[in-house]
């Protein structure tokens, strides 16, 4: 399995208080993402990033931002949580954009409850 | 708009059957196209990754092709277990625009024993 490890796995948390979340890799991967998954919609993306300091909006950015100040970690924070941000959190990471080496790979999720 | 699309949302089949899974995709324009398995209340679990230049790939029981043309992957699963119970999601990873993969919403499989 890839190194990838999520912290907290579970939180709840009221609505208009920030959280973070943060993922772990052990691998040096390159390109690092975050997802959401609710029922009905599948996977979404967030945020990624392409490097350290190099990051990018995904389909549902709003009310989310993203820091990446070493390649290992990836940062995930709410600046201030909704009801409609309950979900559950992914990190997933890949080598690169461009095959050989774009096979993604998930960390285990944070089930994140906003009250 | 680039979409993914897997039909049926859910599947029951008796252990012991062979079955197709089916991932649509809108865009012929794919770098690659990556099937998961996610077991409930875990994450994703790899289990074959195809790029645009191949049609299959295979490992142990499972079989995944793809057809750019007509959009379409299938993943096989050979003489099914009640262990390969999950949900099954496919991702493709889209040429145009920025890299970002774009994911079905999954087929809930059951087999029964």
């Amino acid at each position: 399995d890839a190194g990838i490890t999520q912290s907290p796995r579970h939180k709840v948390t009221e609505t208009g208080t920030p959280v973070t979340l943060r993922c772990h890799q052990t691998e040096n991967h390159r390109y690092m993402y975050w997802y959401r998954q609710d029922p009905g919609h599948g996977l979404r993306l967030i945020h990624y990033s392409y490097g350290v300091k190099d990051t990018d909006k995904g389909e549902v950015s709003d009310g989310y931002s993203v820091s990446r100040s070493k390649t290992e970690d990836f940062l995930l924070t709410l600046e201030s949580a909704t009801s409609s941000q309950t979900s559950v959190y992914f990190c997933a990471i890949s080598e690169a954009e461009k095959y050989p080496g774009n096979e993604q790979f998930f960390g285990p999720g944070t089930r994140l409850t906003v009250l | 708009k680039q979409e993914v699309t897997q039909i049926p949302a859910a599947l029951s089949v008796p252990e012991g059957e062979n079955l197709v899974l089916n991932c649509s995709f809108t865009d012929s324009a794919i770098y690659n196209l990556q099937w998961f398995r996610q077991d409930p209340g875990k994450g994703l679990t790899s289990l074959l990754l195809i790029q645009s230049s191949q049609r299959e790939q295979t490992s142990g029981r499972l079989n995944a092709s793809l057809d750019k043309s007509s959009g379409r992957s299938t993943l096989y699963i050979a003489a099914s277990q009640p262990g390969d119970s999950a949900t099954y999601l496919c991702a493709a990873l889209f040429t145009s625009g920025t890299y970002k993969y774009i994911f079905g919403t999954g087929t809930r499989l059951k087999v029964l024993a």
